[in-house]
């Protein structure tokens, strides 16, 4: 059974930084390029950045550009954003989530549970 | 980057009924956009890919069709577990982008 774990979401003030983690497991982590979605609480979903299986390609959305990171632990079955200069529109629900491919693809057929990141002073 | 449209916003329906969602592309995405569901409470789920291909355990009610801006979802016959928000996605040029979605609710 694919498990994606997220972990690391809570409360932070506007400009500080948060690092969210996600554990896979499952699966073959190297086989599949990443993601990690958002959703505002009651809103539509967003895609924030993607990273292909050898962390060789990486994209981000043009909101996130320069503040957030994404990368990967192969070896540890793991992925992670790390989210700097937080801003009040950053508060969503963060979804580590799985391609179907080893590029970055962009069809993501597994999904976490998703962790709550709250940016508020 | 591309923008999508999703119409209508919301759609009462009967069970049994059939559903037709449209999703519109700001420039052409040629097949690759991809359909999802959610419930609430939960995560997304991969419906369709491509335009018109089923994923994995999607049952053949569901089916995607359209190329370039214009898109279709089409559930058949709705079943009670399919009242739920439904979302494009399109995977033609980054960064990927969805739609607002379609909320499907039970008339």
């Amino acid at each position: 059974e694919v498990q994606l774990v997220e972990s690391g979401g809570g409360l932070v003030q506007p400009g500080r930084s948060l690092r969210l983690s996600c554990a896979a497991s499952g699966i073959t982590f190297d086989d599949y390029a990443m993601h990690w979605v958002r959703q505002a609480p009651g809103k539509g979903l967003e895609w924030v950045s993607g990273i292909s299986w050898n962390s060789a390609t990486i994209g981000y959305a043009d909101s996130v550009k320069g503040r957030f990171t994404i990368s990967r632990d192969n070896a540890r079955n793991s992925l992670s954003l790390q989210m700097n200069s937080l801003r009040p529109e950053d508060t969503a629900f963060y979804y580590c989530a799985k391609d179907v491919h080893l590029t970055v693809a962009g069809v993501i057929d597994y999904w976490g549970q998703g962790t709550l990141v709250t940016v508020s002073s | 980057e591309i923008v999508l449209t999703q119409s209508p916003a919301s759609l009462s329906l009967s069970p049994g009924e059939r559903a037709t969602l449209s999703c519109r592309a700001s420039q052409s995405v040629t097949s690759y956009l991809v359909w999802y569901q959610q419930k609430p409470g939960q995560a997304p789920r991969l419906l369709i890919y491509d335009a018109s291909n089923r994923a994995t355990g999607i049952p053949a009610r569901f089916s995607g069709s359209g190329s370039g801006t214009d898109f279709t979802l089409t559930i058949s016959s709705l079943e009670p577990e399919d009242f739920a928000v439904y979302y494009c996605q399109q995977r033609s040029n980054w960064p990927f982008t969805f739609g607002p979605g379609t909320k499907v609710d039970i008339k």
